[in-house]
């Protein structure tokens, strides 16, 4: 079985600065899919970002990046230019391909962000 | 256009009861998935459900149940509710069940069992 492992339960940063949430996983499987999701106090899980496995180039979406390091089995979120607003769980997930929405997530990183 | 709804937003229920909760996916979409948050942990698979049929089932008793409806809307049943059953259950739907397809959430239910 896939796990995925965040080892960091809590995270600050200060506004306007730059911060990585780290992410390692354990997967047996050559192809999937990778996603940071972000889980603000309204409880919805929001897709930040996403990378799969057979592409080389890391993902960006805007401030966020993500540093993937397959042969470590690395996946790690850099947030740049932090805002008020990016402060939230941050859950790391892992996902077989071919199986739509079954997910297995981290533990999670809570990130303040201090004005 | 409406995202993935759950229903009710927050229960309170006894030990020993029964729940349904109920989650209706984006239009459209054909796979529908739920999942078990217990405070302070992230989200745990439960079950995957896709054109009505089940896809896959996640390590948890067997009081749990679900189903899809011809509609693709979903319910998920909990027997004999335990304390250890509090928790946010999150709902996901996607279009396919196939590779490259995105998920959506939607904001879950806050079961209380008392």
């Amino acid at each position: 079985a896939q796990t995925v492992t965040q080892s960091q339960p809590e995270m600050s940063v200060q506004e306007a600065e730059t911060v990585t949430l780290s992410c390692t996983y354990d997967t047996s499987e050559s192809d999937y899919y990778l996603f940071w999701y972000k889980q603000p106090p309204s409880r919805q899980m929001i897709l930040v970002i996403r990378q799969e496995a057979y592409k080389q180039q890391n993902a960006t979406e805007n401030r966020f990046s993500v540093n993937f390091q397959k042969a470590a089995k690395s996946f790690s979120l850099k947030i740049s230019d932090s805002q008020l607003g990016d402060a939230a769980m941050y859950f790391c997930a892992y996902r077989s391909p071919g199986t739509g929405n079954q997910f297995y997530f981290g533990t999670g990183t809570s990130l303040t962000v201090i004005p | 256009d409406a995202g993935v709804t759950q229903s009710p937003t927050h229960l309170i229920k006894t030990r020993g009861q029964h729940v349904t909760l109920r989650c209706s996916p984006i239009s459209g979409h054909k796979s529908v998935s739920w999942y078990q948050q217990v405070l302070g942990q992230g989200p745990q698979f439960i079950f995957q459900y896709y054109e009505k049929e089940e896809r896959g089932r996640g390590n948890f008793p067997d009081r749990f149940s679900a189903r899809q409806f011809p509609n693709y809307s979903s319910e998920l049943n909990v027997n004999a509710l335990l304390l250890g059953d509090s928790a946010l259950y999150l709902c996901a739907s996607s279009l396919t069940g196939s590779r490259g397809t995105e998920a959506f959430f939607g904001q879950g239910t806050r079961l209380t069992v008392v």
